[in-house]
């Protein structure tokens, strides 16, 4: 099955720096890369994704870059503000019939004010 | 439109004791999905349904866990008997139409702490 790891583990930044989240994932057949936010006692919450016949996606401060030759997809937040802070998690998931995700072990990110 | 419901948002059992969470999907979403979530981890999937038929359960471990969706809407899943390690966080999610690509809702979850 599908195994993904999720790099770094904790990030800790001062309010406005940028930071970056790397994960790689083991199937070649997966085609769909979603991220979630995960703020503390809710559930995680899809906030940007990216499919495999794209290279880069941007949603306002918040970008994910896929490199399928590698199979490594990753996060970029700019201009990080205190409410960024949550823990993140990426996800791959496309092979087989139906969609199950399969998911990153999860960064914690501390924007600092 | 209303998000998943879980219910209850805590509880806390003793080991070899019975627990059962309840889920409601998004009203008109087919596909229902629990996650167990152990603190520090990312979800973990335990079973997927596909209106009322499993679509995947083979992570689910089957001598003590079990899940039902009846009339393909609501969801239980229960554990009986809990062992120290299902202390975790479960979480209920659920898509359309279970395909690709498609928005996965989560509901807040059950934290659950086995003494």
């Amino acid at each position: 099955g599908e195994n993904v790891e999720q790099h770094p583990s904790t990030l800790s930044v001062q309010e406005g720096d940028s930071a970056v989240i790397k994960c790689t994932y083991s199937d070649s057949a997966s085609n769909y890369f979603p991220w979630y936010k995960q703020e503390l006692g809710k559930g995680p919450q899809l906030i940007i994704d990216i499919r495999s016949n794209v290279g880069e996606k941007k949603d306002q401060r918040i970008a994910v870059t896929l490199n399928k030759t590698a199979k490594h997809f990753s996060l970029h937040i700019t201009e990080t503000q205190p409410e960024d802070s949550a823990v993140y998690f990426c996800a791959a998931s496309g092979t087989g019939g139906s969609y199950i995700p399969t998911f990153g072990r999860g960064t914690s990110l501390i924007v600092h004010p | 439109e209303a998000g998943v419901a879980q219910s209850p948002r805590y509880k806390i059992i003793e080991k070899r004791q019975s627990v059962a969470f309840w889920c409601n999907p998004i009203s008109g979403h087919a596909t229902l999905y629990w996650y167990q979530q152990i603190l520090g981890q990312g979800p973990k999937l335990l079973i997927q349904f596909q209106n009322n038929g499993v679509v995947d359960d083979s992570q689910l471990p089957k001598d003590r866990f079990s899940a039902e969706r009846l009339k393909g809407v609501d969801s239980t899943l229960k554990i009986q008997p809990a062992k120290l390690e299902d202390s975790a966080v479960y979480l209920c999610a659920s898509t359309r139409q279970g395909k690709v690509g498609e928005k996965l809702f989560f509901g807040s979850g059950t934290q659950l702490s086995v003494l």
